[in-house]
Order: C-alpha cells, then structure tokens, then sequence
C-alpha cells in the first residue's frame, strides 16, 4: 500500500542552524501538506502546496520557513534559522481529490 | 472561528467494554469530519472520511456517525490493540484543504 515517507526520523539541531525536513509523497498525489505537532499539543497546519506553488499557509508559516519540490518525489521544508520553539513533530501529508494522508513524521529538537 | 473539541480527553475502558467518543465542531461550511488514530510518536492514521449530516462509515470495531453539529465515534468490543489517540478533523470552505484538528482523546484499553 502506497504510503508517505520522511526523512530523517530525529533531527537535532543548534538554535539558530538550518534543517531541512524530507517528504516523498504518494506517488499520484497531486496536494501537499506539512503540519507540525508540539508535544502535548494539536495538529496545526503549516503550509499547502500545489502545482509547484503555496497555495495556502498558516501564520506560523513565516519568513523563516519555506518549501519546495526539488524534483518529481521529493517535498521538503526548510527552517532556515531555527528558534527553541521550532522543537516538534514535523508531519508531511499528500491527497488526493479528499483524503490527506500523512507521514510518520519528523522529529525536531532545538537545542 | 473555526474550532474542533474532542471530549472525553482520555478514556480508559476494560475489554469488551463499548464507548463512544465525541467530536463537535464549529465550521462554515463543512467539507468534510475526517477521523484518524495516532501512536505514540507516530503519524496519524486515515480512518474515515464523513461528508454530511447522517453518514456513517465502518471499519472493524469503530463506526463514525455524523450530525449537523457532532461526529460521534463509536468502539463496540475494544480490544488492547485499539489503545491510541483518535484525532478529528474538518476541512472548511471550498477555498482551503487545511485540516482543522481538535486535541485528540487518548483511549486505554485495558485486558
């Protein structure tokens, strides 16, 4: 069964340093997704993506981060200088024509 | 504004003991209640999609049932392999596919 995939499992990283979160999506999916989850807290969404542009973000979602499809598989999100508060699961989703699916996710921790 | 509220936050049932959880919601416009279980530190997991008033889907031991105002998940017979979170989520207007997720009830069940 087609699934979502992401890399790295953990990442940690110095405040203030790049990462970069990895998606491969379903393959015949056309929407994408990234949410994140602070422990203890709920889903929030974070940005869509859609024939190769933003199609929509949320208010977390600002200057710091950015997101791109580097190739016909890969989705990443890149925090360029990461804050204490940026620590949570990063999970990435595709859908279809409804059904977002999503990731295993991400784990960030800033240190 | 736009808001999900789960409740109980977390119910602890014995084997075979059926219960319900709720989700109520506050949209404009309701596209679609979508359920998902998640694990600890994992992705959640697709299980339904509900799109109007009086649906109900099945899987299993879990049935989800929609109303103008709530989606009620219902566990008949649980077994300690249906401990996890169950998340819910709306999707609003036509001009967004967020997902707008309520906090989650953390089911336990015990043998």
């Amino acid at each position: 069964e087609p699934e979502v995939t992401q890399t790295p499992s953990h990442q940690v990283t110095q405040m203030g340093q790049e990462v970069i979160l990895r998606c491969v999506p379903i393959s015949n999916h056309l929407y994408f997704y990234w949410y994140r989850q602070i422990l203890g807290q709920k889903v929030e969404f974070l940005v869509s993506f859609y024939n190769n542009e933003i199609s929509e973000k949320s208010e977390i979602f600002d200057d710091q981060f950015s997101v791109e499809r580097p190739d016909g598989s890969n989705f990443t999100l890149k925090i360029r200088s990461t804050k204490l508060e940026d620590s949570a699961m990063y999970f990435c989703a595709s859908s279809g024509p409804t059904t977002q699916y999503f990731g295993p996710g991400t784990r960030l921790t800033v240190l | 504004e736009d808001q999900v509220t789960q409740s109980p936050e977390a119910l602890r049932l014995q084997e075979g003991e059926s219960s319900s959880l709720n989700c109520s919601y506050t949209v404009s416009g309701l596209r679609g209640l979508f359920w998902y279980r998640q694990d600890p530190g994992k992705g959640p997991e697709f299980l339904f999609t509900l799109y109007s008033a009086g649906e109900e889907k099945e899987k299993e031991r879990l049935k989800a049932t929609l109303t103008k105002k709530e989606s009620f998940l219902h566990i008949t017979a649980p077994k300690p392999e249906d401990s996890a979170t169950y998340l819910c989520a709306v999707q609003a207007p036509r001009n967004t596919d967020k997902l707008i997720f309520g906090t989650g009830t953390r089911l336990q069940v015990f043998p």
